[in-house]
């Protein structure tokens, strides 16, 4: 299985809004609501922020939104802050009943 | 707050034999849910590596699956993982996670970083 295609860097300033993509295939993110999203800061363990494509787990804030066109999933971070530096993760359930996650996204808040 | 933690040795050798072990707490594991295992070599991004039911439904990452055995210790609340035939790609922090439907990880633990030489 191939890893979900996310953009390796993107940036912004406070208050800004930014969108991450993630592109898979009709195999994996285009077969389900089923793609996740993560948050990792340095050295630490990922976070769940999105699940089953537009959920937040309780105490995730909401400036975080997931949702999804076609064969490509989309994480909005909205507000920009500070501690949203870090790195994204999307992932999905696939139609083999695995899981794929993508590359990887560096978000810097300038 | 379920709590996971992961325990095993932090250097292999070459076509040895990888075994980490994840501790779960406040969490019966015979209760339900997957419990997987989820890699990340230094520098890169996330692996999943494979993700097991207590009732023995198990999937598996294909690249990997000749060489990945999981297994769940209910009364130990425990599961494990042994990958071997290990080289230096295999290198990684190790993270075991709660896993529901086999669709997100809920709760990880805090990854136990596992280095391939001799």
């Amino acid at each position: 299985q191939s890893a979900l295609t996310q953009p390796a860097s993107m940036s912004g300033s406070p208050g800004q809004s930014i969108t991450i993509s993630c592109t898979g295939t009709n195999s994996d993110v285009g077969a389900y609501k089923y793609v996740s999203w993560y948050q990792q800061h340095p050295d630490k363990a990922p976070k769940l922020i999105i699940y089953d494509l537009n959920n937040r787990p309780s105490g995730v804030s909401g400036r975080f939104s997931g949702s999804k066109s076609g064969n490509t999933a989309s994480l909005t971070i909205s507000g920009l802050q500070a501690e949203d530096d870090a790195d994204y993760y999307c992932a999905s359930y696939t139609t083999s009943d695995t899981l794929v996650f993508g590359g990887g996204t560096r978000v810097t808040v300038l | 707050q379920v709590q996971l933690q992961e325990s095993g040795p932090g250097l292999v050798k070459p076509s040895e034999t990888l075994s980490l072990t994840c501790t779960v707490s406040s969490y019966s594991i015979r209760n339900g849910y997957y419990w997987g295992w989820i890699r990340q070599p230094p520098g890169k991004g996330l692996e999943w590596i494979v993700s097991m039911h207590p009732g023995g439904t198990t999937y598996y990452n294909p690249s990997l699956k000749s060489r990945v055995t999981i297994s769940i210790d209910t009364p130990m609340n425990q599961f494990s993982l042994n990958l071997n035939s290990v080289t230096a790609a295999d290198t990684a922090v190790y993270y075991c996670a709660r896993v529901p439907g086999n669709r997100y990880s809920d709760y990880w633990g805090q990854g136990s970083l596992v280095t391939v030489s001799s």
